[in-house]
Parts: C-alpha cells; structure tokens; sequence
C-alpha cells in the first residue's frame, strides 16, 4: 500500500515561514491534500488538491507538490497555527500522512 | 453549511459490535457527488480512514479493517452509520464521520467532519 512521510515536528518563531513536507512515491502524480487538528479538535481542510485553499482559509496557508515530496507552505506563523498537520491522497483508498507537530516558538 | 453529528455508545464490549451513526444537517446526503466517510483517531496518534460509502449504497473499505467493518445509509433519515464487529482494545479511538469530496486526477478529500465521539472498548 502507498505510505506518506512526514516529518514527526516543525518548529519555528512567529512570523516566520514554516515548511511541512510529506514524501511519497511520485506523489506529484497525485493529488495531495493537508488538514490541520488542534488539540481536542476535529480536523480541517486547509489545502485541498495540492494548492487550492478552501473558503475561510488566509492566504497564508499554500501548497505544492512535484515529484516525491508535497509541501504546506505556512507564512508569516502565528501562535494559532499550533496544531497538528496531516497530508492525505487516494490510492484506490484512503491514505493518511503521519502527522506532523508545528509548534511556535 | 453542512453539519456532521456522530451518535452511539461511548463505550463498548470486547468481543462486541460498535455501533456509530452519523447525522448530517444543513443538506441532503443525496445531493451532488459525494461519498460519506469514518475515520477514526487513537488518543495521541494519527488519523485512519475506515470506509466510506455513496448514496447508492456503493462502499470501500480499509484493507486492513474490511473484514469487520460496514457502512451503510438511510437517505430518508439523512444519517450514515458504522458498524464494527469483534472489538478489541486497540479500536478505542475518537470516530470522526466526515463528507467526501471529489478532488482533481480521481481524488478524494474531506471537507466537513463531525466533531467526534470517544469509543472505548473496555469491559
């Protein structure tokens, strides 16, 4: 079955730029979707095929994906994008990165 | 605006079927093209698709659960639900049911979730 890697933590100081990656075999060919969980919380869509934002998303949330890796691209960090990042692709199923922790310093 | 509400046990047997149903407001679960889905979440990990199933009754599964799972949908009440069977501990988890939508190349991707139920298994 195809598996995505991600990254277990990303830190970085507010108002910088964060970078999440989420390798996969050829994962460009496919399209790549990311969701962010805060704690207690259900997740939400904040990059849906590959670079699309959904409404009420900031622009600060982008993505892009070419070859083996997929990247959610987070501008100007604010503490409240403290929270857990998942990718996700369909492989004739379901298939769920890991997770990956952004802390603010 | 779609709304996702889960129902069911908090808590179930070993050896017991889980039973969940989810509720959808703000929608027909019959318009447009989507599909309806489960996932679930152990405390502290990460996210794990369980199935999902159309309005025509059409379901996938996970390779690795398709043996006790299945999903089914009652239009006329707007719900899906998820039925589990043969639990063990290692099914306690938060069940999050969510719709599906089709994305570009023949993906999928889930816009709305419900705000998820605690199943423990335990007896």
């Amino acid at each position: 079955s195809y598996v995505l890697t991600q990254p277990p933590s990303v830190s970085v100081a507010p108002g910088q730029t964060a970078r999440i990656t989420c390798g996969g075999n050829n994962i460009g060919s496919k399209s790549v979707h990311w969701y962010q969980q805060k704690p207690g919380q259900a997740p939400v869509l904040v990059v849906y095929d590959d670079s699309d934002r959904p409404s009420g998303i900031p622009e600060r949330f982008s993505g892009s994906n070419s070859g083996n890796t997929a990247t959610l691209t987070i501008s100007r960090v604010e503490a409240g994008d403290e929270a857990d990042y998942y990718c996700q692709v369909w492989d004739s199923e379901v298939v769920f990165g890991g997770g990956t922790k952004l802390t603010v310093l | 605006q779609v709304q996702l509400q889960e129902s069911g046990p908090g808590l179930v047997k070993p050896s017991q079927t889980l039973s969940l149903t989810c509720t959808v407001s703000g929608g027909s679960i019959s318009s447009g093209s989507y599909y309806w889905s489960w996932i679930r979440q152990p405390a502290g990990k990460g996210l794990e698709w369980i199935g999902r199933i159309y309005t025509s009754g059409s379901t996938n599964y996970n390779p690795s659960l398709k043996s006790r799972v299945t999903i089914s949908v009652d239009t006329s009440k707007n719900q899906f639900s998820l039925k589990l069977s043969s639990v063990t501990a290692a099914d306690t988890a938060v069940y999050y049911c969510a719709r599906v939508t089709p994305g570009n190349d023949y993906s999928y991707y889930f816009d709305y979730w419900g705000q998820g139920t605690l199943v423990t298994v335990s007896s």
